[in-house]
């Protein structure tokens, strides 16, 4: 089945870093990815559409120069968290959908999400 | 944002016995999907089903979907340990990016 690859898995920074997390689809072209944040024992909130050669489309409430996303092939999206502080401590997980061609009804595949601690 | 409500939040069961979780949604779909995530880990796509179905089965597991009560069902039979999880029904919108909106999420505890 389709494979998304995410990386890293878990990061330890201190504040004011900023920090890349990479999402790959490894066997499928992915014109589109998701970008989302968990909170422990909370569900997943999508932050933003990824869309290749394009800009992202941010959901409301996220900063777009907080969370910065590239979307340069069709296998890569990166999400940079940019001078990231303690709040911004969660899980993040990116996903993919192959393109949806003559079926609308496809699931997304997910990668194995990024835990983001900062100091 | 989220759209959907599960219930129950937190289900615990012992290994043999079946499992049912419900996810309400608010607007028209194009399909409803329901993924599993062990704590720590992505999720797993379980089962797709789409707005013009009623029922699906996938091994031990079978969903439903009544569009007219925006409401869906996952039952899980013959739980196993290994069930343990956390499951969440998504719902796809309608519209070109299929965007995906989660249910609050029912965490299983299976025990042996």
């Amino acid at each position: 089945g389709a494979v998304v690859s995410q990386h890293p898995s878990w990061v330890i920074c201190k504040s004011g870093t900023s920090v890349k997390i990479e999402c790959r689809s490894l066997d499928f072209q992915a014109t589109t990815m998701f970008w989302y944040r968990q909170f422990p024992k909370q569900s997943l909130m999508l932050m933003a559409t990824s869309n290749e050669g394009s800009k992202a489309t941010y959901e409301q409430g996220v900063e777009k120069d907080k969370f910065l996303i590239n979307h340069a092939s069709l296998t890569l999206s990166t999400l940079t968290v940019t001078s990231a502080h303690p709040e911004d401590s969660s899980f993040y997980i990116c996903s993919a959908r192959e393109p949806i061609g003559t079926n609308s009804n496809q699931p997304q595949h997910f990668g194995d999400g990024t835990r983001l601690s900062i100091l | 944002s989220q759209q959907g409500e599960e219930d129950p939040q937190a289900l615990s069961i012992q290994e043999g016995e079946n499992a049912t979780m419900n996810c309400s949604y608010k607007t028209s779909i194009n399909n409803l999907q329901w993924y599993r995530q062990n704590s720590g880990r992505g999720l797993v796509h379980l089962i797709l089903i789409r707005s013009n179905e009623r029922e699906k089965h996938s091994g031990r597991l079978r969903v439903t979907l009544d569009t007219s009560k925006k409401s869906s069902s996952l039952l899980i039979t013959a739980s196993r340990a290994a069930d343990t999880a956390s499951y969440f029904c998504a719902t796809a919108s309608l519209g070109l990016s299929r965007q995906l909106t989660f249910g609050s999420g029912t965490q299983l505890t299976v025990l042996p």
